[in-house]
């Protein structure tokens, strides 16, 4: 099946600073892809609809300035956290759609500290 | 609005015995349907899936899935659980355009009884 890789796997990072998480379809073009977050012990939640060439869209209740995401080509889709505090720790997964099915991302735990 | 409900939010079963987890969702039309699991730390496998026809629908790991319209259902079955199945499950409905965005339930997380 198709191959949805997400890096970094894990990050640790400074209380204030910023992440960057990338989002890349291997094997096939994704006009539309999709972040989202689990909390610990949680469900995922739908944070944005990443769109090719355009703005994001953003669930309801996601501040869409501190979630930047940037969909500059049809296999990259990025998500950095600004400003990144403690709160913001979890774990964030992005999903693709082939003609046929979604495929996700392994996952990116982030800590911040 | 889409949603999905999972009412169980742990269950335990003894290794050998049969499973099923409920599922129930709230959508408009005919519903694109999966169930994901999930191990700890990690992504998202899928176990199955069923956007049309039979509605009783074969996945991997000896998991099996029946849609029932009637009763907005798509529980998770299998006959016989092994330790490697405990993680969490979810149920999940595709919505938007051609079932691209994903909502998922709460999640049940199956523990495995020696």
């Amino acid at each position: 099946g198709a191959v949805v890789s997400q890096h970094p796997s894990w990050v640790i990072c400074k209380s204030g600073t910023s992440v960057k998480i990338e989002c890349r379809s291997l094997d096939f073009q994704a006009t539309t892809m999709f972040w989202y977050r689990q909390f610990p012990k949680q469900s995922l939640m739908l944070m944005a609809t990443s769109n090719e060439g355009s703005k994001a869209t953003y669930e309801q209740g996601v501040e869409k300035d501190k979630f930047l995401i940037n969909h500059a080509s049809l296999t990259l889709s990025t998500l950095t956290v600004t400003s990144a505090h403690p709160e913001d720790s979890s774990f964030y997964i992005c999903s693709a759609r082939d003609p046929s099915l979604a495929f996700f991302g392994q996952g990116t735990r982030l800590t911040v500290v | 609005a889409q949603s999905v409900t999972q009412p169980d939010i742990h269950i335990t079963v003894s290794e050998g015995a049969s499973l099923e987890l409920r599922c129930n969702y709230s959508y408009g039309a005919t519903p694109y349907l999966f169930w994901y699991v999930q191990s700890p730390g990690q992504g998202l496998q899928l176990l199955l899936k069923y956007f049309s026809g039979d509605t009783l629908v074969q996945g991997i790991k000896g998991f099996e899935a029946e849609f029932k319209r009637s009763q907005s259902s798509f529980n998770l079955r299998k006959p016989s659980v092994h330790w490697s199945d405990a993680a969490e499950y979810f149920c999940a409905v595709g919505a938007g355009s051609s079932a691209s965005k994903i909502i998922f339930g709460s999640g049940t997380r199956l523990s495995i009884r020696p």
